[in-house]
């Protein structure tokens, strides 16, 4: 069943620590996107990609970095990870669609991976 | 910049009641995705309203649009406990490519 997997599912971490979020995606799609959620504040965009070649920041990407390395997959990289870096991080993606007079981007997201740094 | 409220924050109803919830956002968009993700889950899309006007319902859920006064509204009808969970709405930028999120609704029915 097409779908959109993230590893690992949890990880804890040191301060300092290299860490690389993944996520495949079987959907298709062009669109891939980096959020992270705290309490209280919704979803946050971090990175997003509309195809290969194509990678742009979004509203808090200082601190990360992104590849993008075949259409069906988007790893999240933290260089040197920090404490207030702690959330939960989920990918989604969307295939640009013209929906009649109005073109949308419903987004479709993986399970999320929890994320502590120590 | 774009910003997106919900409220209320924090609602605890009743079975078999009725209620809203809110998300007002500042700029020009017709473009208006509800998701509604349970405890320890992931995002699932609800609804995905594209014009002024706009409603669906799925269920007890019923969602609009309103464009001009840059409003949407998720309303229940007869809350049932299955219902509990948080509701994010989003709003789409004109141009297509990106989401804001507002902070979430968590509801709790109770019996």
């Amino acid at each position: 069943d097409a779908d959109v997997t993230q590893t690992p599912r949890n990880r804890i971490t040191k301060t300092g620590k290299r860490i690389m979020l993944e996520c495949s995606q079987t959907k298709g799609h062009d669109r891939m996107y980096w959020y992270r959620q705290d309490p209280g504040l919704g979803l946050r965009l971090i990175y997003y990609s509309f195809d290969v070649k194509d990678i742009n920041k979004g509203e808090i990407s200082d601190g990360y970095s992104v590849s993008r390395q075949a259409q069906a997959k988007f790893s999240l990289s933290l260089e040197s990870a920090i404490p207030n870096q702690t959330a939960l991080y989920f990918c989604a993606t969307s295939d640009f669609l013209a929906g009649g007079p109005v073109d949308y981007n419903e987004q479709f997201f993986g399970p999320g991976t929890r994320l502590t740094v120590l | 910049e774009l910003k997106v409220e919900q409220n209320p924050l924090f609602l605890s109803m009743q079975e078999g009641k009725n209620y809203t919830i809110y998300c007002n956002y500042s700029t020009t968009s017709d473009r208006l995705y509800w998701y509604r993700q349970d405890p320890g889950k992931s995002l699932e899309s609800l609804f995905v309203l594209l014009s002024n006007g706009a409603v669906k319902q799925e269920g007890r859920l019923m969602a609009s649009l309103d464009t001009k006064a840059r409003l949407s509204t998720l309303h229940i009808t007869a809350a049932v406990h299955d219902l509990s969970a948080t509701y994010f709405c989003a709003v789409g930028e004109t141009s297509g490519s990106r989401l804001t999120f507002g902070e979430g609704t968590q509801l709790t029915v109770n019996p």
